[in-house]
C-alpha cells in the first residue's frame, strides 16, 4: 500500500452541484498532485500543491480548485458539475515537487448525472 | 499533438508469449520516463523506471530511444496476472511538477 488515502471512494452528484474530494498524503510527503482520469484515457494533471500553495496547474477551468492543509492533506473542489466531470480522480503524494516519485491513492470515482 | 501517445491495443496473447509495445513523447526536454501498470478501476502503480541504457526487471524490459523520442516495454513469458493497462509516463524533470500520461496499452493474457 502507498499510504495515500482518498475519500470517498465513490460518489454520485447531480449536474450543477459542487463536490469536495479529500486526500491524505503519505507520511513525510509535502506535495500533493491531483489528476483526472476519464474512461479510456490516461490521467490528466489538474494541479499540484506544495506546502499549502498551488505550484502548478493543468488545463482545467477555475471551477476546479484545491487546498492543502498544514498536515499536507488536500482537497479538490469542483463547482458547477458537468456531465463530463464524471471520472476517476486520483491524488498523488510525493516528497518533493518533481512528479517523478509520486504515489497514487486508490482514487475517487465521481459520477455526474 | 498529444504529449505522450501509445498504441491502445488491445494485445491479446497466450500465456508464455512475448509482447512488446511502444510509446512516443513530444517534448525533447523530457528527463524521466516510466511505465505504470493500471488494473481495471484501480489506481496506477509504478512498474518500472526507464533508463537511457535500457533496463530489465525480471520478465520486463524497458528501452529508451531519445533520438526518436520513444520508449518501449517488452514482457517475456507472459502470465495471466500481466493482464492490465500499461501507461507510458513522462516527466520533464526537476522543477516540472506533473507527470504526462499516455492513454495506455491494454494487454490481455489468455490461458
Amino acid at each position: 500500500e502507498t499510504g495515500v488515502t482518498q475519500s470517498p471512494t465513490h460518489l454520485i452528484k447531480t449536474r450543477g452541484q459542487q463536490v469536495t474530494l479529500r486526500c491524505s498524503s503519505q507520511s513525510g510527503h509535502n506535495t500533493v498532485s491531483w489528476y483526472q482520469q476519464a474512461l479510456g484515457q490516461g490521467p490528466q494533471f489538474i494541479f499540484q500543491y506544495y506546502r499549502e500553495e498551488e505550484n502548478g496547474r493543468g488545463n482545467f477551468p477555475p471551477r476546479f480548485s484545491g487546498l492543502q492543509f498544514p498536515n499536507y492533506s488536500s482537497e479538490l473542489n469542483v463547482n458547477a458539475l458537468e456531465l463530463d466531470d464524471s471520472a476517476l480522480y486520483l491524488c498523488a503524494s510525493s516528497p518533493d515537487t518533481g512528479g517523478a516519485r509520486a504515489f497514487f491513492g486508490q482514487g475517487t470515482r465521481l459520477t455526474v448525472v | 499533438r498529444k504529449e505522450v501517445e501509445q498504441d491502445p491495443g488491445p494485445f491479446n496473447v497466450p500465456e508464455g508469449a512475448t509482447v512488446a509495445f511502444n510509446c512516443t513523447y513530444s517534448n525533447s526536454a523530457s528527463q524521466s520516463f516510466f511505465w505504470y501498470r493500471q488494473d481495471c478501476r484501480k489506481e496506477p502503480k509504478l512498474l518500472m523506471s526507464v533508463y537511457s541504457s535500457g533496463n530489465e526487471d525480471g520478465r520486463f524490459t524497458a528501452q529508451l530511444n531519445r533520438a526518436s523520442q520513444y520508449i518501449s516495454l517488452l514482457i517475456r513469458d507472459s502470465k495471466l496476472s500481466d493482464s492490465a493497462t500499461y501507461l507510458c509516463v513522462v516527466n520533464i524533470g526537476r522543477g516540472d511538477y506533473k507527470l504526462s500520461f499516455g492513454a495506455g496499452t491494454t494487454v490481455t493474457v489468455r490461458a
